[in-house]
């Protein structure tokens, strides 16, 4: 696609419901990451991975995250028996690949768990 | 642990007014730093990127240098516009292929 696509925008879950935030990136990059914005916050990162592996995961929060990417393409963050403190913006980047390129993020999932 | 500061933290100019925002970082081993904008509500939008072995990048209005061994970059905007009001960030990356974020600068450009 021509940017790199979240769905969804927002999603606003109960106290303990597992939820699945879903990123679309640029069509042949290899590179794509998740971070976590919370409110007034700046990025954390969660993980990284180039094409379906994933070398860096030192991010996550907990083990009820978990992240997956499939084909080298779409990549999906799954948060299990949300709490109140992970609601914040989810955001997902993509780079060609390599160490030398633009990051292109998309326009994030905010996410509030009640 | 690479750490990024980015002062000042908010920022707020009258129209037209030349500014730099700072942006320093702890371990100068980098491969390269980014500078984005983010406004209320979006993603990040890409404004520059300086890889190591350069000293400086522009784009219009906006020109961003760097200086590795004092862990050192600074973003200039020229002439300043109401549009610029957004929050800019800078980003290094070292051989963990992890961006490092600073904060922010959050700046308002009045009319």
């Amino acid at each position: 696609g021509a940017g790199v696509s979240q769905s969804p925008s927002n999603k606003v879950t109960e106290k303990g419901k597992d939820v699945e935030l879903r990123c679309d990136p640029i069509s042949g990059h290899t590179a794509l990451y998740w971070y976590r914005q919370s409110l007034g916050q700046g990025l954390e990162f969660l993980i990284y991975f180039q094409g379906n592996s994933a070398p860096d995961k030192s991010g996550l929060p907990s083990d009820r995250f978990s992240a997956e990417r499939t084909g080298g393409s779409v990549s999906t963050l799954t948060i299990q028996r949300t709490q109140q403190e992970d609601s914040a913006v989810y955001l997902c980047a993509s780079s060609p690949g390599g160490l030398a390129n633009v990051l292109t993020f998309g326009a994030g999932s905010r996410l509030t768990v009640l | 642990k690479q750490e990024v500061t980015q002062i000042p933290a908010a920022l707020s100019v009258p129209e037209g007014e030349n500014l730099v925002l700072n942006c320093s970082f702890t371990d100068s081993a980098i491969y390269n730093l980014q500078w984005f904008r983010q406004d209320p509500g979006k993603g990040l939008t890409s404004l520059l990127l300086i890889q190591s072995s350069q000293r400086e990048q522009t784009s219009g209005r906006l020109n961003a240098s760097l200086d590795k061994s004092s862990g050192r970059s600074t973003l200039y905007i020229a002439a300043s516009q109401p549009g610029d009001s957004a929050t800019y960030l800078c980003a290094v990356i070292s051989g963990t292929y992890k961006y490092i974020f600073g904060t922010g600068t959050r700046l308002k450009v009045l009319a």
